[in-house]
């Protein structure tokens, strides 16, 4: 059965740093599509990066040098590396997967990070 | 970056009448490998998203066949034969055909 689990969501102040991880089970994440989408407050889902191809990424333009995405196969972890952090960035941060479909078929419940002072 | 435009924003609905939510896209959505990646997803409230169409028009596992997609080109619809209780969310189409991938604004389903 496929699973992700989101952690290492927290508060933290403007300017900082944080890195998340997204466990998975049931595939691994290097040999498929595995995607940050994240989720302000009420707002909308806004897709962030993708890591593909054991090590290839794409990033949205929003987080295009602030974020950066790397895997630990023996963990079969994502991890999401958030530097300069800014109150815009405050949202649910999902993992997620895609295989066949070539859509987002299969989801994390998400970690929350908050960026406050 | 390809824009994906939903109408509309918000559907007061009936339970056991149809509902449609429409998606347009600011270029074609065709892949090279020939496949259109337009997918469509629901979020219920206090819930992660949930993949229910993908290409345009494929139910995913487990999803109820009152949900359909269709669509070509740059002009997609997701429509509920018969809205249940249970369809209240958001509705998003998005994206994958050409990074960066990208989402529509989201259809709030309300009864």
């Amino acid at each position: 059965e496929v699973q992700l689990v989101e952690s290492g969501g927290d508060l933290i102040q403007p300017g900082g740093s944080l890195r998340l991880s997204c466990a998975a089970s049931g595939f691994s994440v290097s040999d498929n599509y595995v995607s940050w989408v994240r989720q302000a407050p009420r707002k909308g889902l806004e897709w962030l990066s993708v890591f593909y191809n054991g090590g290839s990424t794409f990033y949205a333009d929003s987080v295009k040098g602030r974020f950066t995405v790397s895997s630990d196969n023996s963990r079969n972890t994502l991890y999401l590396q958030m530097n300069s952090l800014r109150a815009d960035d405050t949202a649910l941060y999902y993992c997620a997967l895609s295989t066949e479909t070539g859509a987002l078929d299969n989801w994390g419940q998400g970690t929350l990070v908050t960026v406050s002072s | 970056d390809i824009v994906m435009t939903q109408t509309p924003l918000s559907s007061p609905v009936t339970l056991g009448q149809p509902a449609s939510i429409s998606c347009r896209s600011s270029q074609g959505l065709v892949h090279s490998s020939g496949n259109t990646y337009l997918s469509w997803l629901q979020q219920r409230p206090g819930q992660p998203p949930r993949l229910l169409i993908y290409k345009i028009s494929n139910r995913f596992s487990g999803v109820p066949d009152r949900f359909s997609g269709s669509g070509a080109g740059t002009d997609f619809t997701l429509r509920i034969s018969r809205v249940e209780a249970e369809d209240v969310g958001v509705y998003y189409c998005m994206q994958t055909t050409q990074f960066p991938w990208t989402f529509g604004q989201g259809t709030k389903l309300e009864i």
